[in-house]
């Protein structure tokens, strides 16, 4: 059984351009939550998705911001016009359907850089 | 909100020996959930170990075990006989369960872990 996929691994963004960042929970799994790591802290909780569904978006800033998990392919995380304090990992992680809490398997995460 | 700290930035140990790493929290739920995350050089997630807060008994998995204190808000994490790939990033996280199941996991700020040969 694969593990949650993400790509790229590393992406160099310079300032104003879109970043686009895609998650691939693991097989079965239907739930998907995106975080945040900035240089040396902890990860922050940016929104959690099911199947064409935003179930919370309260750690997603509210511009330039977006998340989407539809029906068929991966989430997409949506970074329009970026700026140099978006540069941190963003990692994905996957839980299956609600049988209870279930927890949750992190993605290698994602790099971003903008120059 | 809840909050999760941990108050030792980095600790070393010699290998085979034993380590403890602290957790606090705070919430006034009474049921929850604990994990222990390790991040290696790599920067993976790689989940360590899992405490549901109304099991009394404390969770292991083999190396690995917790010391939690409920009504302290306390979730420590020992590792036994350290070896030298137990070098990584420790992180702490809370996750209060929504009535459907799952929420989001809110972390600490980490502990780094170094184990010296």
């Amino acid at each position: 059984n694969a593990g949650v996929m993400q790509n790229p691994r590393h992406l160099v963004r310079r300032r104003g351009q879109e970043a686009r960042l895609r998650c691939s929970p693991m097989k079965g799994h239907s739930h998907v939550y995106w975080y945040r790591q900035l240089p040396e802290e902890g990860l922050k909780f940016m929104v959690y998705l099911q199947k064409e569904n935003i179930i919370d978006e309260s750690g997603m800033p509210k511009e330039r911001f977006s998340a989407e998990f539809p029906k068929e392919g991966p989430s997409i995380l949506r970074i329009q016009q970026v700026v140099r304090g978006d540069s941190a990992a963003y990692f994905c992680a996957s839980s299956p359907p609600l049988t209870g809490v279930d927890t949750q398997y992190f993605g290698p995460g994602t790099r971003l850089t903008v120059l | 909100a809840q909050t999760v700290t941990q108050s030792q930035p980095e600790m070393s140990v010699q290998e085979a020996e034993t380590v403890t790493l602290s957790c606090t929290y705070d919430t006034s739920e009474s049921n929850y959930y604990l994990f222990w995350y390790k991040q290696p050089p790599s920067r993976q997630m790689i989940l360590v170990i899992r405490q549901e807060a109304y099991k009394q008994q404390n969770a292991t998995e083999n190396r690995f075990s917790v010391n939690f204190q409920k009504a302290a808000k306390s979730f420590s994490l020992k590792i036994s006989d350290s070896q030298l790939g137990d070098t990584a990033m420790y992180f702490c996280a809370f996750m209060k369960p929504a009535g459907f199941g799952n929420e989001k996991l809110t972390f600490g700020t980490g502990t780094r872990l170094t184990i010296i040969p």
